[in-house]
């Protein structure tokens, strides 16, 4: 079966701009979760939707924000770039919600952002 | 808080053991490996529950002790596939609103 899918694979904005990221979990997965990734800080988690719900939220400023579909497709949206935000963000899907259960979540490749 | 993962990183030969401690300062409910290799997604190995269990998968084994928020990965006979960057993310416990916290990873090399 397909993995998770995250569109685009590469992005270069400007300061200020704002930016939508795609993940396309896979299929019968509820449960979409967001991560930065840069070489400074390693893995941090931005925030996981389980069921178009908003199940729990990393320390990221606001204009970090995303939301889940009811095909649980999940966009992530980034406001008023900054240079600072230029990472590797990636998505996992997972069938229950990450956190509380037994849960093996499936990561995608990723969306490289670079803020110029 | 960023748990802290031990050693940052490590080469060995191939067939050698190889430990990767993670720590953290908070009461855990689980900890999650996971292993990336470069220009790869995180792959997960496993998920480990409060309770002082242990797991295996093939030659790679981990432990947790919830008393002293530790979980240690062992990788036994290491094999050039081995190589990567591994990752341990932690759940703290009563803490499921922060989602999982993962340290900055152990960069593992593998050499023939």
């Amino acid at each position: 079966k397909a993995g998770v899918t995250q569109t685009p694979r590469y992005l270069i904005k400007t300061r200020g701009q704002q930016v939508t990221l795609s993940c396309s979990p896979i299929s019968g997965h509820r449960s979409v979760s967001w991560y930065q990734q840069t070489p400074g800080q390693g893995l941090q988690f931005l925030f996981e939707y389980f069921s178009e719900t908003q199940r729990n939220k990393g320390n990221f400023p606001g204009r970090f924000s995303g939301r889940q579909f009811s095909n649980s497709r999940s966009e992530m949206n980034v406001s008023t770039l900054e240079l600072g935000d230029s990472a590797l963000y990636l998505c996992a899907s997972s069938l229950a919600p990450i956190t509380g259960l037994n849960t093996e979540a499936f990561f995608g490749q990723g969306t490289r952002l670079t803020v110029v | 808080q960023q748990p802290v993962q031990s050693p940052q990183a490590v080469i060995l030969r191939e067939g050698e053991d190889a430990v990767i401690n993670c720590s953290s300062s908070k009461a855990l409910y689980s900890v999650h490996w996971y292993r990336q290799k470069h220009g790869e997604a995180p792959v997960f190995l496993m998920i480990l529950l409060k309770g002082g269990e242990q797991k295996g998968h093939d030659k790679i084994s981990a432990s947790f002790n919830e008393k002293k928020q530790q979980s240690s990965l062992y990788l036994t006979a290491s094999q050039l596939s081995y190589s990567g960057t591994y990752f341990c993310g932690t759940e703290r416990t009563g803490g499921g609103a922060d989602g999982l916290t993962f340290g900055k990873g152990t960069h593992l090399i593998i050499q023939p």
